[in-house]
């Protein structure tokens, strides 16, 4: 079955350091895609960046970074200078297979970080 | 602006009662979720459709009902049969159904049990 594992319950960095949020990932699907997503307080889900799994580059979006290790089935996204408003929690999440046609995201629990100045 | 719009933002439920989620996009996408999530949790995967008049169960779809008449819309209804219906629940769509796209998210639905 594919599986997606956070296992930083909370991080804490300060204002303009970098950050590293770990994400794990088990298939046995060759073709796959991982997803971050950014959840603030008010709830709304909002998209960070993607990694294929036949891309031959890391994926950047701005300050996002992601460290796609495939070998080691990780996919950490980096934040480079943090800032007060990346407060949030952070989803890994992979596109499932649920069937030939079509898919929809399994999710991660979540890593909850908290950036102060 | 495109977009997907939830509505209420807030609902409660009585005992016994059904209650229907509403979700609209304009953004002219194929496929569209709905995902449930808990305090703390991640989200997981109610029903999904990939075109309209069909729909397929996600992982927890007992206790929910879909409708797919619309492309536009795809409002979930939180029957009785769901004894633990309190919860966040968010719509998306994407454009893409293998799935290469992000899904792009609702505002959100917060339902809690009078």
């Amino acid at each position: 079955a594919q599986k997606i594992t956070q296992t930083q319950p909370g991080m804490f960095v300060q204002e303009k350091e970098a950050v590293t949020l770990d994400c794990t990932y088990d298939t046995s699907d060759p073709s796959y895609g991982l997803f971050w997503y950014k959840q603030p307080s008010s709830g709304e889900m909002i998209f960070l960046i993607y990694q294929g799994s036949y891309d031959q580059q890391n994926a950047t979006e701005g300050r996002y970074s992601l460290n796609f290790q495939k070998a080691r089935k990780s996919a950490n996204l980096v934040i480079s200078a943090s800032q007060l408003g990346d407060s949030a929690m952070y989803f890994c999440a992979m596109r499932g297979t649920l069937n030939q046609a079509g898919t929809a995201l399994i999710f991660g629990k979540g890593t909850t970080l908290s950036v102060s100045s | 602006d495109g977009g997907i719009t939830q509505s209420p933002k807030y609902l409660f439920r009585k005992e016994g009662q059904n209650v229907t989620l509403s979700c609209e996009q304009n953004l002219n996408h194929d496929a569209m979720y709905w995902y449930r999530q808990d305090p703390g949790q991640g989200l997981r995967l109610i029903y999904y459709s990939q075109i309209v008049n069909d729909f397929q169960k996600g992982d927890i779809a007992e206790g929910y009902s879909v409708s797919r008449e619309k492309k536009e819309s795809f409002p979930l209804t939180v029957t009785s049969a769901q004894k633990n219906p309190t919860a966040f629940y968010l719509c998306a769509s994407s454009r893409d159904r293998r799935g290469n796209q992000p899904q792009h998210f609702g505002d959100g639905t917060r339902l809690s049990i009078l």
